[in-house]
């Protein structure tokens, strides 16, 4: 298996909501990571797990909350969010952190209403 | 620090012809270089990847890149360019271990290749 798995595809939420993004990996990768990309531009780092620790925040507001309860696994819970918030977030794994090759999934596309 | 600059926002070409996507970085440490393509509301696939070995890169689907220390560029070509190759690409660095950047990728800011037939 040499995929990183994203559930939902798309998520509409309102801006009192609380839910969670979902991303799974089965390569044994042991360096996870969430990016948030709006339309027409690169993605932006967000988080860094390395080894189920929380290494690199990139000064995220505390609306999202990620959360990696084991190696296979990389949540982001979401509460309180504004429509800015709105973008397709992008889950990563990597071998190790800063290791040399990233697997991204396909993406949750939210959008806050 | 690193940080990556894609010299053309948009690059047009007809089918067949060739393409080049033109790339250049920054970065305190020996890089780790990558291109990634991004088709419309998908997530991104990995093209090819520069991380030491040769400096001229193969990579999925026809593509290849040459990594020019002297010049920091890491230009993306093709020679024949194909539909199906419609789509936003990134030029991405990550640092080596010991770099202040070590296991952020940086960016660029992408170029929106289009293809006409």
């Amino acid at each position: 298996d040499t995929e990183v798995t994203q559930t939902p595809k798309h998520l509409v939420m309102g801006m009192t909501n609380k839910k969670s993004l979902k991303c799974e990996q089965h390569m044994g990768h042991r360096a996870m990571y969430w990016y948030k990309q709006k339309a027409k531009k690169p993605p932006e780092l967000m988080f860094v797990y390395s080894y189920e620790k929380l290494s690199i925040n990139e000064s995220v507001p505390s609306r999202f909350s990620p959360e990696c309860p084991n190696s296979s696994l990389l949540n982001l819970h979401l509460h309180a969010l504004q429509p800015e918030d709105s973008a397709l977030y992008l889950c990563a794994s990597s071998p190790g952190q800063g290791a040399r090759g990233y697997t991204f999934g396909s993406g949750t596309r939210l959008t806050v209403v | 620090a690193q940080s990556v600059t894609q010299l053309d926002s948009h690059v047009s070409v007809s089918e067949g012809t060739p393409v080049l996507l033109r790339c250049n970085y920054s970065s305190s440490y020996s890089p780790s270089l990558f291109w990634y393509v991004q088709h419309p509301n998908k997530g991104l696939q990995l093209l090819l990847k520069y991380t030491s070995a040769a400096t001229l890169v193969k990579g999925i689907n026809g593509f290849e890149a040459e990594f020019k220390k002297s010049e920091t560029s890491f230009h993306l070509t093709k020679p024949s360019a194909h539909m199906s190759d419609a789509a936003e690409y990134f030029c991405v660095v990550s640092d080596r271990a010991g770099g202040t950047s070590y296991g952020k990728l940086t960016f660029g800011q992408g170029t929106i290749l289009t293809v006409h037939p």
